[in-house]
């Protein structure tokens, strides 16, 4: 089932902090974040597994709730860069990996001078 | 340099014809995927592929077909079956399945069917 994304879309003025949020209905395994600019291809950012551990860049960070099967990135003194459309990945959990991600419809994120 | 190429980046096709969208992989992965992105929507996963002549259905694999005979390859064909082709098409890959592993993508295939 398809993660929510909250919010839709936002807008940052360069230096602001920002939150994104992914929420599922199901347990899961995993949590994957990637960015897309307009037209090319998606690029990752970061991953949270469940347990705890969690692999990404150092300018970006996560939490995984996986009680509430959540997770959010937060994105801190946004640069120009930042822009483009967040994606959040989940794979579910069944007392095991089940090996594909479902993404969610994507948060676009816009930072303006 | 290593990566995913996908050609070409640009298809256009008559409705009732079959159409190949080409991927390689030179980074050594084991597992590749395709997924279809429309407006709006995410990444929809079409197939996906942990070794060599086996794959695996994803949510959307009605119309599409695919075929696993070399590692570095995964080519994705559009059977005239698909009721609404048109979409940007993406294909990645990782060094295992989804969980652990961060999936590296290709610049995507833009198909217009008319």
């Amino acid at each position: 089932q398809q993660p929510v994304q909250s919010p839709q879309a936002v807008i940052l003025r360069e230096g602001e902090d920002a939150v994104i949020n992914c929420s599922s209905s199901k347990a899961l395994y995993s949590v994957h974040w990637y960015r897309q600019k307009h037209g090319e291809a998606p690029v990752f950012l970061m991953i949270l597994l469940k347990g705890g551990e969690q692999k990404g860049h150092e300018k970006i960070s996560a939490s995984f709730n996986e009680k509430k099967q959540q997770s959010s990135l937060y994105l801190t003194a946004s640069q120009l860069s930042y822009s483009g459309t967040y994606f959040c990945g989940t794979e579910e959990w069944s007392g095991a990996g089940s090996y594909q991600l479902t993404f969610g419809k994507g948060t676009k994120l816009s930072v303006i001078p | 340099d290593g990566g995913i190429t996908q050609s070409p980046k640009y298809l256009f096709r008559k409705e009732g014809q079959n159409v190949t969208l080409s991927c390689e992989q030179n980074l050594n992965h084991d597992a590749m995927y395709w997924y279809r992105q429309d407006p709006g929507q995410g990444l929809r996963l079409i197939y996906y592929s942990q070794i060599v002549n086996d794959f695996q259905k994803g949510d959307i694999a009605e119309g599409y077909s695919v075929s696993r005979e070399k590692k570095e390859s995964f080519p994705l064909t559009v059977t005239s079956a698909q009721k609404n082709p048109t979409a940007f098409y993406l294909c990645a890959s990782s060094m295992g399945l989804a969980g652990s592993y961060e999936q590296y993508f290709g610049p995507g295939t833009r198909l217009t069917v008319t």
